[in-house]
């Protein structure tokens, strides 16, 4: 139940297309839904975030759209780019419980 | 702001070695955590301190595994002893107050122990 599915383990993108990564949790407790993106090397960095009481929050070409009943959330990349190409990590926080889950990374590439 | 910085960033150690990562978080942030990296594991919390008291250390695999914050600007992981399944990238991360959800990394320890 402090698990959060991901998928797809990898993806390779063309140059301005979309990329879409898929998330979903069990634990209804989980009140933050954050996103990492990690280059090689390098730690996590927080992309964005959304809240249960939000279905969709849009920064810059990155979107995340949240469905509460299904217990899914999504990013989606728009006119992705190479230099987007990285680890991208989905995350579950429960700050009462003190649950952060992790998922297990999505590898993207982005072909020039 | 420099960031979270962490000391090594490599160590490589002979099995039965005492280790210890270092840990100086981002200054003004009152959570510290610490994570394991691995391929088969992904990214694991192992602790999680709040004002420099461990909050939850249900995440530390082992007795081996101990974890200290002796004030707001330094924490430490001690693996004694030392074993190869042991060997990840640890990351340290600190959050302000009342914001555990935005924890800033660091730029990671990577341990191998052969």
């Amino acid at each position: 139940q402090q698990q959060v599915k991901q998928s797809p383990q990898s993806l390779i993108v063309q140059k301005g297309g979309i990329s879409i990564i898929n998330c979903a949790y069990e634990n209804t407790a989980f009140d933050y839904f954050p996103w990492y993106q990690q280059f090689p090397g390098k730690g996590p960095a927080l992309l964005i975030a959304i809240r249960p009481d939000v279905s969709e929050k849009k920064e810059g070409r990155f979107t995340i759209s949240f469905n509460k009943s299904a217990k899914q959330f999504s990013l989606h990349i728009m006119d992705s780019q190479p230099g987007d190409s990285a680890t991208y990590f989905c995350a579950a926080f429960d700050n009462y419980g003190q649950n952060f889950v992790f998922g297990p990374g999505t590898r993207l590439s982005v072909l020039p | 702001d420099a960031g979270v910085i962490q000391s090594p960033r490599h160590e490589v150690t002979e099995m039965g070695q005492e280790v210890t990562l270092r840990c100086k978080p981002i200054s003004g942030h009152n959570s510290l955590f610490w994570y394991r990296q691995t391929m088969m594991r992904g990214l694991e919390l192992l602790i999680y301190f709040n004002n420099n008291v461990p909050i939850d250390d249900s995440g530390m695999p082992e007795d081996r595994f101990s974890a200290k914050m002796p004030n707001a600007s330094f924490s430490t992981l001690k693996i004694q002893p030392s074993e190869p399944r042991d060997s990840a990238v640890y990351f340290c991360a600190s959050s302000y107050p009342d914001e555990p959800y935005e924890q800033y990394f660091g730029p990671g320890t990577r341990l191998t122990v052969t």
